[in-house]
Parts: structure tokens; sequence; C-alpha cells
């Protein structure tokens, strides 16, 4: 069945950089996103990517596509303690999502 | 504009009981999804609903089920709960975007069986 990984935990000091890395077997989306979960909240959009671009940089938010490996990246430049939250990557095409990555932000 | 509104925002709920949460989506939105998500787990999609006809349906039971009304708002219905029913259930409303979701979710209903 399709199916969305990621690393559950990842822990960075603020000013820092963090990646949060994504692996997806769907390969039929035309967008993927990313979407940002803070505690006890539903999910907000943080960003997206269209399947025939390498790469879109958001402000601060850097997102990195390997369609050939299925494999997506969100990179987020100088990381602060809000950015604490857990984050999910989700093919378009997919009501998918797999168990989402806990980003803590230490100071 | 208003984001995606779910209705109510807790609720503490007996083995047994049933219960109905409800979901208004963002003005122009036709599309409406729901998800269960355990506490460390990720969303598991429960139902999609377009134009007021279901349009897909995760791995879950006859006791959950839900529908769509002309104004596109959306009803998730789950009879005889369970005590693994206690999650929190989240309403997205998306834009087709022929195919992909850009989906914007509610806050979601926190429901606890006990």
């Amino acid at each position: 069945g399709e199916d969305v990984e990621q690393s559950l935990f990842l822990s960075v000091r603020e000013g820092d950089s963090s990646v949060i890395n994504c692996t997806y077997t769907d390969s039929s989306s035309t967008y993927l996103y990313w979407y940002k979960q803070e505690p006890g909240a539903g999910l907000q959009l943080l960003t997206y990517i269209f399947s025939n671009m390498d790469m879109k940089q958001d402000q601060r938010l850097t997102v990195l596509l390997n369609k050939k490996d299925k494999h997506l990246s969100l990179r987020i430049a100088d990381t602060q303690t809000g950015d604490s939250a857990i984050y999910f990557c989700a093919p378009g095409g997919k009501l998918i999502f797999g168990q989402g990555t806990e980003l803590s932000v230490k100071p | 504009d208003a984001g995606v509104t779910q209705s109510p925002t807790h609720l503490i709920k007996t083995r047994g009981q049933h219960v109905t949460l409800r979901c208004s989506p963002i003005s122009g939105h036709k599309s409406v999804s729901w998800y269960q998500q355990v506490l460390g787990q990720g969303p598991q999609f429960i139902f999609q609903y377009y134009e007021k006809e279901e349009r897909g349906r995760g791995n879950f039971p006859d006791r959950f089920s839900a529908r769509q009304f002309p104004n596109y708002s959306s009803e998730l219905n789950v009879n005889a709960l369970l005590l693994g029913d206690s999650a929190l259930y989240l309403c997205a409303s998306s834009l087709d975007r022929g195919g992909d979701y850009e989906q914007y979710f509610g806050p979601g209903t926190r429901l606890t069986v006990t």
C-alpha cells in the first residue's frame, strides 16, 4: 500500500538549521506538502512543492525533492523555539500521512 | 475569511454511546476529509466527501459514517463507541488541484471515551 516514512525525532539548537526528511511510495502526486502540528492543534499547511521542481524556497523554509528516489526534505533555517512541533509530509494525491517528525528546538 | 471550523472542541462519551462531530469547510471548498489521530500517531484517513458524495473511505469499521450537506459542511458519526475511539478527530477542507489535495485543517475535536 501507499506509505510515507519519516524519522520520529529531531533535536537542534536555536539558530541552527533543521532538516526533516521524508520518503514516500506514491509517485503520482503533482504536489507534495509539508504540514506543521503544534501540541493539541490541527495541522497547518506550511509549504508545498510542485513535482517537476527540485527545490522551492519560502523565506526560512527550503523544500528539496528527489523524485527519482521519492525523497522529500524540509530545511528550516535559523530554527527558533517556536518551530518546535511535529512536521508531516504528504503526497497531494493521497490522503495519507506518516507518523511525523517531532522537532525539538533547545535554547 | 474563516478557516475550517469544528464542533464541539472536546467531548466525553461512555462506551456504547454514539457521537456526531461537525465540520464547516472554508468558503468555496467543496471537499471535506475526516481523520482520526491517536496520540503519538499521524492522522489516519477515515472519509473524503466531494460535492456531497463519498469519494474515499479508509480502513475503519462500519460504525463510522459521514455525510456532506448541500452547503458542503459535514458530519462524522461514530456508533457503539469503544475506548479505542478516543482520539483527536480532524476535518480538512481542500482545493481539488485536479486530483491532488491542498488541505486546510480545523482545530479538531478531542473525543474521550470512558
